[in-house]
């Protein structure tokens, strides 16, 4: 089945450094794949998305390139801040047998150190 | 602020126990999705509803039913409750089932 598998966290960074957060999946058709992001006491909101290979999805600094050859979407910023403190998901969405498929990644939880 | 509400926020109750969780979609989204949060198990996709018909089925227990009513407000019912499903419980809606998914608040559920 589908699976999707993020780099174990906690990822603990100083403000301006560059984060990789890396997610690999498993789908047996072609999948979109999704970025989202957890606030402390929030629910996900999307943070960027990507519907097929090469397409990159970008965010409020963060992006995602869509690699279909490696089965990848590591999601990057060049700076991060205090303020992208937060759980973040990896997840596609495929169709399978009945319905749309949906699988989150475990979540990788960024802390971001002034 | 997504447009998802949920209600209650917060819940506690004992095992055997049954309860309902509420979602309201965004204005205009058809499709709602119930997805449950643990420390152990992480986000698990339940259930999805589109326009009041069931679309597609995650890891959702026998105890766990849910349904959406013409007017696109969706419940999940929780039955015969056991400690392991102390979780939050979210809800997302979408305009289709292929579009970006927006996320309630969430429900947190303790059982005691």
């Amino acid at each position: 089945g589908n699976s999707v598998t993020q780099m174990e966290g906690p990822v603990t960074l100083s403000e301006e450094a560059f984060l990789t957060i890396n997610c690999t999946y498993t789908a047996t058709g072609y999948p979109s794949l999704f970025w989202y992001v957890q606030y402390p006491g929030e629910g996900l909101q999307l943070l960027l998305k990507a519907t097929k290979a090469d397409d990159k999805g970008s965010n409020k600094g963060f992006e995602a390139t869509y690699r279909k050859e490696t089965t990848s979407f590591h999601l990057e910023k060049g700076s991060v801040q205090v303020s992208d403190s937060a759980v973040y998901f990896c997840a596609l969405s495929d169709r399978g047998n009945y319905g749309q498929n949906f699988v989150f990644g475990p979540g990788t939880r960024l802390s971001v150190l002034p | 602020d997504s447009g998802v509400t949920q209600t209650p926020k917060h819940l506690i109750t004992a095992t055997g126990q049954r309860v309902t969780l509420r979602c309201s979609p965004r204005s205009g989204d058809l499709s709602v999705y119930w997805y449950q949060q643990s420390l152990d198990q992480g986000l698990q996709f339940l259930i999805q509803y589109y326009n009041g018909e069931e679309r597609a089925k995650g890891n959702i227990l026998e105890r766990f039913s849910a349904q959406q009513f013409p007017d696109l407000h969706s419940e999940l019912n929780l039955s015969s409750l056991e400690l392991g499903d102390s979780a939050l419980y979210f809800c997302a809606s979408s305009v289709t089932d292929k579009e970006t998914q927006y996320f309630g608040p969430g429900t947190r559920l303790l059982v005691l």
